[in-house]
């Protein structure tokens, strides 16, 4: 089975602070994703990856950035949170090949931004 | 950005009753996937479509990949408690996506009376 893990569950941060989100996936998965989810906005995605070292800014890059130093892992980063990045956060991973759409996602982390 | 039309937004029915939920759009997919998320979870893949016409079980679980690759149907027979959550659609454009990105529905609220 497809494992999708992230570093926490629940993160309380203030405003200004700099906040990574872990993700990490232990299929060998080319393509990692970050989205987040709000109430009436479904799931919006906010960086992806390819490959190691690649990334592509999604719908709302704004206030977030990446890494993807290994294959398996990719982080979400907020510069200085903010309150309106309170939100829930989800990492997804897929292959990248002719089965490429399915993605499996993590349990999600639910950042709170005071 | 390109819209999925997810509906209904939410549903209360009976234990037993059987559950219909659609999206659709005004766009080509080539592939369609259904999750469903619990609450504080991930969401988790259910069934994934990749023909025109193609009818998929899980369970009790049965999709459809619309004829005119538009829309696509999913069906749960007999509910029970646990089917409780959101149901999301998502696809993957046949024209003018990213590739391996998915356009996702905003989900189906279902909740099951005992």
């Amino acid at each position: 089975d497809v494992k999708v893990t992230q570093s926490s569950r629940y993160l309380v941060k203030r405003t200004g602070e700099k906040v990574f989100l872990e993700c990490v996936q232990d299929m060998d998965h080319e393509n990692m994703f970050w989205y987040r989810q709000d109430p009436g906005l479904g799931l919006r995605l906010i960086y992806f990856s390819y490959d190691v070292k690649m990334k592509e800014k999604g719908d709302i890059p704004e206030g977030y950035s990446v890494s993807r130093e290994k294959k398996e892992r990719f982080s979400l980063i907020l510069e200085s949170a903010s309150t309106n990045q309170t939100s829930m956060y989800l990492c997804a991973s897929s292959l990248l090949g002719a089965i490429s759409y399915e993605q499996y996602f993590g349990p999600g982390t639910r950042l709170t931004v005071t | 950005g390109q819209q999925l039309n997810q509906s209904p937004q939410s549903m209360f029915i009976q234990e037993g009753e059987d559950v219909s939920m659609n999206c659709t759009s005004s766009s080509i997919f080539n592939t369609w996937l259904w999750y469903k998320q619990e609450p504080g979870e991930g969401p988790v893949l259910l069934i994934a479509l990749y023909k025109a016409g193609e009818l998929t079980s899980n369970g009790r679980l049965t999709a459809q990949f619309g004829i005119t690759r538009k829309d696509s149907f999913l069906n749960i027979s007999a509910s029970i408690p646990s089917d409780v959550g959101i149901y999301f659609c998502a696809g993957q454009l046949e024209y003018g996506g990213s590739q391996g990105n998915l356009i996702f529905g905003k989900g189906t609220k279902l909740s099951v009376k005992p």
